[in-house]
């Protein structure tokens, strides 16, 4: 079964602490993205990676780590430098190239008390 | 520097009725507009792109470059169409990342 997958479904942590979150995708896409879903503000940017090895600020990376060591994996830390963390976090992953569809992962709901 | 608005956070239409969620942008070179959607309880997903030219579910949107707008439009709203709709804008050259707008609930009533 093809697809992207982020896990757990559900995430909380004590403030203070940090967090990985998974992503994986068996698309054999080369380019991975992590949004963070807030109501009423749509999707954010904070990383994204375009090739093994190799990842970018997006619009909201403070607090945030990434790392790209496999094409298939994506995972992202929220650290405990981020001030709100409590969010819906989405995964993608796209094929390179002109106009590439993003395929989104069921997401991952942090709530950090 | 580049940004989705969708006015509209809530829309609210009657089963039969036209719909049209508005989606602005601004961006100074050559954009690329996507409409995706998240139904209840699935993924989000892609619903159409302008340089497709399609129709997909019904909907259609038309890029607009004049009044820098994209807005999805379906003549007859059936109740499967509520979901949550974001549009969102692609630099055609540079990296392949989306812009989103903030989203809007549509919702279909009986």
């Amino acid at each position: 079964d093809g697809g992207i997958t982020q896990s757990p479904k559900y995430l909380f942590r004590k403030e203070g602490q940090n967090v990985t979150l998974s992503c994986e995708q068996n698309l054999n896409h080369d380019a991975m993205y992590w949004y963070r879903q807030d109501p009423g503000q749509g999707l954010r940017l904070i990383y994204y990676s375009q090739i093994v090895n190799d990842f970018q600020k997006g619009d909201i990376a403070e607090g945030y780590s990434v790392s790209r060591e496999k094409k298939e994996s994506f995972p992202l830390t929220v650290t405990s430098a981020q001030k709100n963390p409590t969010a819906f976090y989405l995964c993608a992953s796209s094929i390179a190239g002109v106009s590439p569809e993003q395929y989104f992962g069921p997401g991952t709901r942090l709530t950090v008390t | 520097a580049q940004r989705v608005t969708q006015p509209e956070k809530l829309l609210s239409v009657f089963k039969g009725a036209p719909v049209e969620l508005k989606c602005n942008y601004s961006y100074s070179g050559s954009p690329e507009l996507f409409w995706y959607v998240q139904y209840s309880r699935q993924r989000l997903q892609l619903l159409l792109r302008h340089i497709s030219r399609e129709s997909i579910k019904g909907f259609t949107a038309d890029l607009n470059k004049g009044e820098t707008s994209f807005h999805l439009k379906k003549p007859f709203a059936q109740e499967e169409d509520s979901a949550m709709y974001y549009c969102a804008l692609r630099e055609i050259q540079g990296a392949q990342k989306l812009v989103f707008g903030q989203g809007t609930r549509l919702t279909i009533n009986p």
